[in-house]
């Protein structure tokens, strides 16, 4: 069974630049969140999706965004990117049951120079 | 607020040794607690269900909601436990979730 799999593992951009991140699931997951890893705050969460429906947000500025396709792959987007944007940004799945956990991607590490 | 507290940063331990990672929550709510493992240039895996009161390549955690703690535990640390844990706290009406700033164990031979 494959795992979560996340697109690009390594990205640099400039400011002001914005970038889309992907995320595919493990199939037969429905639900997918966002998080954001930082050696100062940690891992945050930024959203979750759910059946294509956004259910829950992080405490993020709106520049951050995502979506989520019929077949459960989603999307982050992060425009007008900050030096500060620099993380690792996690994808995880679980089935519709979240208490069962959340299968975690290896994550895209996006530098904003 | 909810919050997740993990006091150590470092648990530096000798091979054979117990171990336990402490974890503290705060959540108004009934909780939701797991604990997460992140090895060495490897993905963050989830190591432990509280509510599957299981026990997985010897940790256990028991849920202890008077002192609001859900530590980490095993009798003889092995060096291939060696890596940053992280406890967790699922929100119920959100299944959004809180992570502790992680703890990285370090079992020496």
């Amino acid at each position: 069974k494959a795992g979560v799999t996340q697109t690009p593992r390594y990205l640099i951009k400039t400011r002001g630049q914005q970038v889309t991140l992907s995320c595919s699931p493990i199939s037969g997951h429905r639900s997918v969140s966002w998080y954001q890893q930082t050696p100062g705050q940690g891992l945050q969460f930024l959203f979750e999706y759910f059946s294509e429906t956004q259910r829950n947000k992080g405490n993020f500025p709106g520049r951050f965004s995502g979506r989520q396709f019929s077949n459960s792959r989603s999307e982050m987007n992060v425009s007008t990117l900050e030096l500060g944007d620099s993380a690792l940004y996690l994808c995880a799945s679980s089935p519709w049951d979240r208490n069962y956990g959340y299968t975690f991607g290896s994550g895209t590490r996006l530098t904003v120079v | 607020a909810q919050r997740v507290t993990q006091p150590e940063k470092l648990l530096s331990v000798f091979k054979g040794a117990p171990v336990e990672l402490k974890c503290n929550y705060s959540y108004s709510g009934s909780p939701e607690l797991f604990w997460y493992v992140q090895y060495s240039r490897q993905r963050l895996q989830l190591l432990l269900r509280h509510i599957s009161r299981e026990s997985i390549k010897g940790f256990t955690a028991d849920l202890n909601k008077g002192e609001t703690s859900f530590h980490l535990k095993k009798p003889f640390a092995q060096e291939e436990d060696s890596a940053m844990y992280y406890c967790a706290l699922s929100e119920s009406n959100t299944g959004k979730l809180i992570f502790g700033q992680g703890t990285t164990l370090q079992v020496k031979p």
